[in-house]
């Protein structure tokens, strides 16, 4: 099975700072990573598919980059709604498993 | 609009089984895969497996491999999945996702609550 890290598993910051969250996989899977934002009690939402490809909705201070094993998603300048969890998930081969996320906290 | 709408939450002891629907609709229900991942409290998002609702065909997460079935009904656009011999352990909000085009997991339902308890 491909294994998914993330770092940090968690980050505190304020709003208007850029934050970096980093995912690596255990073997390549080229551009198949995806990236979910979820608040609590609430279902994931996609955000960045395909290693960069921003979802229709998302703002755009959302970024996503990498291939290969080693993808990162920016967010430029944090809003307040921003604070949550984010998971990465390979969707390379079955099983198609999730980083362990890293949750996002007001500093 | 695309909608996976998911059944209630349900409590079960140890042992039994429990079985989820997720009900779709906004879409040509057989033109997408649907997975399913669960998250037990406070914890991540764990695959658990896919459905073709197509064809049927399966593929589940090694580690819930003879316990998870997954099932749809093509005239109600649903698909199921079931979790048999539960343990505390199984206890999670268990979520349908469909599988998007281009490999993501685009609509996820509203999650189901199950809780194993003696």
């Amino acid at each position: 099975d491909i294994q998914m890290t993330q770092s940090p598993s968690s980050l505190s910051a304020s709003v208007g700072d850029r934050v970096t969250i980093t995912c690596r996989a255990s073997q390549t899977i080229s551009t198949y990573l995806n990236w979910y934002q979820q608040k609590p009690g609430k279902a994931p939402k996609l955000l960045i598919s395909a290693a960069s490809s921003l979802q229709s909705g998302v703002p755009s201070r959302f970024s996503g980059s990498g291939s290969g094993t080693d993808f990162t998603l920016t967010i430029s300048s944090l809003q307040p709604e921003d604070f949550a969890t984010y998971y990465c998930q390979q969707s390379y081969i079955s099983p198609y498993t999730f980083g362990q996320g890293t949750k996002l906290e007001i500093e | 609009q695309v909608q996976l709408v998911q059944s209630g939450a349900e409590v079960k002891k140890p042992g039994a089984s429990v079985k989820v629907s997720c009900k779709a609709s906004g879409y040509t229900f057989t033109s997408y895969n649907m997975h399913w991942v669960r998250q037990a409290p406070g914890q991540g998002l764990e695959w658990m497996g896919i459905i073709n609702p197509s064809g049927g065909s399966t593929t589940y997460a090694q580690k819930l491999q003879g316990r998870v079935t997954m099932t749809r009904d093509t005239s109600t656009s649903t698909v199921y999945m079931e979790l048999s011999s539960l343990r505390s352990e199984d206890t999670a909000v268990f979520y349908c996702a469909r599988y998007g085009s281009g490999k993501h997991l685009d609509y996820w339902g509203q999650g189901t609550l199950v809780t194993v308890s003696s």
